[in-house]
């Protein structure tokens, strides 16, 4: 099975500040990938697929990069409602693999 | 407006059976794949089963083969996941979601029903 390493697991930042979230994955997934975000008690949404392209509807805010072992998400200039869980997944291959999860909270 | 909507979740003891549901609406549900994701109590996803489109290939995480079976009716834009000899470990809520095939990502998600197993 493909695991997927997210880093940080906890990250603390203020409103307006550029973060990003590092998925590395125990070996190749090629581009897919994916992004989600999942606000408390809430179904995930999807952010990005393809390791970089944004979903119709997401704010341009969000970004993703990388290919093969390694993927960032960036959110630069953070919003109040951008405060949650993100956590990538890997469909390269099943089972579909997720990251353990990046909680990001307000500084 | 695409609808994935579970039911089926409860209070079952270890040991017995559930069968979970998810009606779709709005998507073209007999030429999608479609998924069961759970997230036990505080922790991270984890996908448990995937049944393609017309239900002749289906995968299961290790952790639930031979104790789960998905399964779909196209007819009720319908799937099923059937969970028997249930853990305590299966207590999670469960979430079925649609494989978007061309973007190679989960594009929409149902709500989620929650499953605790328990005596």
């Amino acid at each position: 099975d493909i695991q997927l390493t997210q880093s940080p697991s906890f990250l603390s930042a203020f409103v307006g500040d550029r973060v990003t979230v590092t998925c590395r994955a125990s070996q190749g997934v090629s581009s897919y990938l994916a992004w989600y975000q999942q606000r408390p008690g809430k179904a995930p949404k999807l952010l990005i697929y393809g390791a970089s392209i944004l979903q119709s509807g997401v704010p341009s805010r969000f970004s993703g990069s990388g290919s093969g072992t390694e993927f960032t998400l960036a959110i630069s200039s953070l919003q109040p409602e951008d405060f949650a869980t993100y956590y990538c997944q890997q469909l390269n291959s099943y089972p579909y693999t997720f990251g353990q999860g990046t909680k990001l909270e307000i500084k | 407006q695409v609808q994935l909507v579970e039911s089926g979740g409860g209070v079952v003891q270890p040991g017995r059976s559930l069968r979970l549901s998810c009606v779709a609406s709005g998507v073209r549900f007999s030429s999608s794949a479609m998924h069961w994701v759970r997230q036990a109590p505080g922790k991270g996803l984890e996908w448990v089963s995937i049944i393609s489109y017309d239900g002749s290939n289906k995968y299961y995480a290790d952790s639930v083969k031979g104790r789960f079976t998905i399964s779909r009716d196209n007819s009720k834009n319908t799937l099923y996941l059937q969970m028997s000899s249930l853990r305590d470990e299966d207590t999670a809520v469960y979430y079925c979601a649609r494989e978007d095939s061309s973007n190679w990502d989960f594009d929409f998600w149902g709500q989620g029903t929650l499953v605790t197993v328990s005596s």
